[in-house]
């Protein structure tokens, strides 16, 4: 089955205490990309990856660090998780090409910091 | 960058009745708009989507309309059903590959469906 598997489906951790959310997928896409989801606010872009060691900042990646080692796996990484980081993360990936399709979601991450 | 806005941010519906959602955008480089269906505990899912050379798409009950002058697309659901229920979110993207993959969501519309 084609699908974005994330892990965990929950968290729990102390402000500073550095984690990792880590995100697969197995349908050899190129493009994957992080959000977060706050009420009110929508999804908003972390960060993105074109493609093997290919990453850039979305609109909010302040706090937040992600490297593409394998084209498969997008792993999130907090150094120093804090208060407002608390928020439910999706993991996305689209196939590469000239133009854009649409986002295969994760289920989500539900992360709380306290 | 771009701008999504969307409404109503809750929509209440009788079973059987049209609902329909509203999206602007403010890019008008923009020309690929999906809509996603988030369920309870389950991330969003591509339920439809249009490019710009359509005015509109249609899948059995639900319908995406587009009109680029203005900046605005509508999600409708005809003979809604309970399982309808769900947020729903629309995005925009200027629709080419690479960076201009970027999906810009609106915030979402609870919608509920009751018997």
């Amino acid at each position: 089955e084609a699908q974005v598997t994330q892990n965990p489906r929950y968290l729990i951790t102390v402000t500073g205490k550095k984690l990792t959310v880590t995100c697969s997928q197995n349908m050899n896409h190129e493009y994957m990309s992080w959000y977060r989801q706050d009420p009110g606010l929508g999804l908003r872009q972390i960060y993105y990856s074109m493609n093997v060691e290919v990453t850039d900042k979305g609109d909010v990646p302040e706090g937040y660090k992600v490297s593409r080692k394998e084209k498969r796996n997008f792993p999130l990484i907090l150094e120093s998780p804090s208060p407002n980081q608390t928020s439910l993360y999706f993991c996305a990936s689209s196939r590469y090409s000239d133009r854009t399709y649409g986002y295969t979601f994760g289920s989500g991450t539900r992360l709380t910091v306290v | 960058g771009e701008n999504v806005e969307q409404h109503p941010s809750t929509l209440s519906v009788q079973e059987g009745d049209s609902a329909v959602i509203k999206c602007t955008y403010s890019d008008s480089a923009s020309n690929y708009f999906p809509w996603y269906k988030q369920e309870l505990g389950k991330g969003p899912q591509l339920i439809i989507d249009i490019r710009s050379n359509v005015g509109e798409k249609k899948d059995q009950r639900i319908a995406v309309t587009l009109n680029k002058t203005a900046k605005h697309f509508s999600l409708h659901i005809t003979e809604t059903q309970p399982e309808d229920s769900a947020v729903y979110f629309c995005a925009a993207s200027l629709g080419g590959g690479g960076t201009a993959s970027k999906l810009t969501f609106g915030t979402g519309t609870r919608l509920q469906v009751t018997l």
